[in-house]
């Protein structure tokens, strides 16, 4: 079966502009996570979204937002980018929740200039 | 709150050795514990996870890791290093409640392994 597809792989934005990353989850799956990873700060934890409801967040600013469809596709949107923000960011699906494990995406490489 | 703690950041290994890769947990719930693997421009690949069942968990690629809660430690191994096995590898650890996506990962292991 198709694994988590997450676009683009990768992006280039400018300082200041707004970016918005998608990740289809495995086909039945209904919880989506997103993880930022950097070499200084490793992978950290964003958001995850169950049924369309966020039930849990990181301690990211509000600059990061999140969504999810009733596909259970799911958006980030970074506002207001900053030179900080250039990051792989990861999307993990799956079917409930910890007890059945997550499988992740090939991520999309954002780099800010 | 859960913290992970991979000891040292780089290990090196001769191909057909033992890989032991460490990590130690903190958690003031039952914990449970995940190691991934990730090749260069790709994502997270799960290894093997620890939910309270068996304390040694066997993997994918001939991996397996041990809980051990008196230690607070779940190691990775692998009884013969392959070439194709040089990768970064993280440890996590979730709540153990089981309804959340939160994990929290170690700062990674990067496996080289030298002909």
């Amino acid at each position: 079966k198709a694994g988590v597809t997450q676009t683009p792989r990768y992006l280039i934005k400018t300082r200041g502009q707004q970016v918005t990353l998608s990740c289809s989850p495995i086909s039945g799956h209904r919880s989506v996570s997103w993880y930022q990873q950097t070499p200084g700060q490793g992978l950290q934890f964003l958001f995850e979204y169950f049924s369309e409801t966020q039930r849990n967040k990181g301690n990211f600013p509000g600059r990061f937002s999140g969504r999810q469809f009733s596909n259970s596709r799911s958006e980030m949107n970074v506002s207001t980018l900053e030179l900080g923000d250039s990051a792989l960011y990861l999307c993990a699906s799956s079917f409930r929740d910890t007890d059945y494990g997550y499988t992740f995406g090939s991520g999309t490489r954002l780099t800010v200039v | 709150a859960q913290s992970v703690t991979q000891l040292g950041s780089h290990v090196s290994v001769s191909e057909g050795a033992l890989v032991l890769l460490r990590c130690n947990y903190s958690s003031s719930v039952p914990p449970y514990l995940f190691w991934y693997v990730q090749y260069p421009n790709q994502g997270l690949q799960l290894l093997l996870k620890y939910t309270s069942a068996a304390t040694l968990v066997k993997g994918i690629n001939g991996f397996e890791a041990e809980f051990k809660k008196s230690e607070t430690s779940f190691h990775l191994t692998k009884p013969s290093a392959h070439m194709s096995d040089a990768a970064e590898y993280f440890c996590a650890v979730s709540d153990g409640s089981g309804n959340t996506g939160k994990l929290i990962f170690g700062q990674g292991t990067t496996l080289q392994v030298k002909p």
